[in-house]
């Protein structure tokens, strides 16, 4: 089964850090380009980050550049993203999502990990 | 950056009914790529229709998406019971990737 996990999320204070992980499984992780997409409660889709299959192309929301940090083992199958300086508009649910290449519709997607940013 | 709005933002309908979503970009979404997104309450989204017509794996031939340029379609034919929920349209075309805000599909 084709089937996307994220963890790492969790409770963390203004300016503190978190890393999420979004481990693969039932598909060849390394021929696929991943994304990083946020939802704030009650609100819209938010694309975050994007990594290309062998981490050449690498692209983030402007809300986030300088913060995060996107990257990824093909060996383990794994997806990270490393967020500092953590703000309260932070807040949200964060899916990691597959997409078959690096302009595509991104077909896969996980259940989410909830990182909350409040003092 | 493309920056995509939806309309209406709710859509009161009954089962059975049709239902026509638009998403406009505020530019030309190069080679019609432009993704269409259902998301439940508590769920992830689920992707629904790729280069703006192309239908996923596994989505029922009610789902059917139009367009090009800078208007495109979502028409669900006869509304079923567990198509009410949230549909956002997406722009892969340009990085950054972008989402429209969303469209309720709500039971009337």
């Amino acid at each position: 089964e084709v089937q996307l996990v994220e963890s790492g999320g969790g409770l963390v204070k203004p300016g503190g850090s978190l890393r999420l992980s979004c481990a693969a499984s039932g598909f060849t992780f390394s021929s696929y380009s991943m994304n990083w997409v946020r939802q704030a409660p009650g609100k819209g889709l938010e694309w975050v980050s994007s990594i290309s299959s062998s981490s050449s192309y690498i692209y983030y929301a402007d809300s986030v550049k300088g913060r995060f940090t996107i990257s990824r083992d093909n060996a383990k199958n794994s997806l990270y993203l490393q967020m500092n300086s953590l703000r309260a508009e932070d807040t949200a649910v964060y899916y990691c999502a597959r997409a078959k290449q690096w302009a595509d519709a991104f077909d896969i997607w996980g259940q989410g990990t909830m990182v909350t940013v409040s003092s | 950056e493309i920056v995509l709005t939806q309309s209406p933002g709710t859509l009161s309908l009954s089962p059975g009914e049709r239902a026509t979503l638009s998403c406009r970009a505020s530019q030309s979404v190069s080679s019609s790529y432009l993704a269409w997104y259902q998301q439940k309450p508590g769920q992830a989204p689920r992707l629904l229709i790729y280069g703006a017509s192309s239908r996923a794996t596994g989505i029922p031939d009610r789902f059917s998406g139009s367009g090009s340029g800078t208007d495109f379609t979502l028409t669900i034919s006869r509304l079923e019971p567990e198509d009410f929920a949230v549909y956002y349209c997406q722009q892969y075309g340009s990085p950054p990737w972008t989402f429209g805000q969303g469209t309720k599909v709500e039971i009337k």
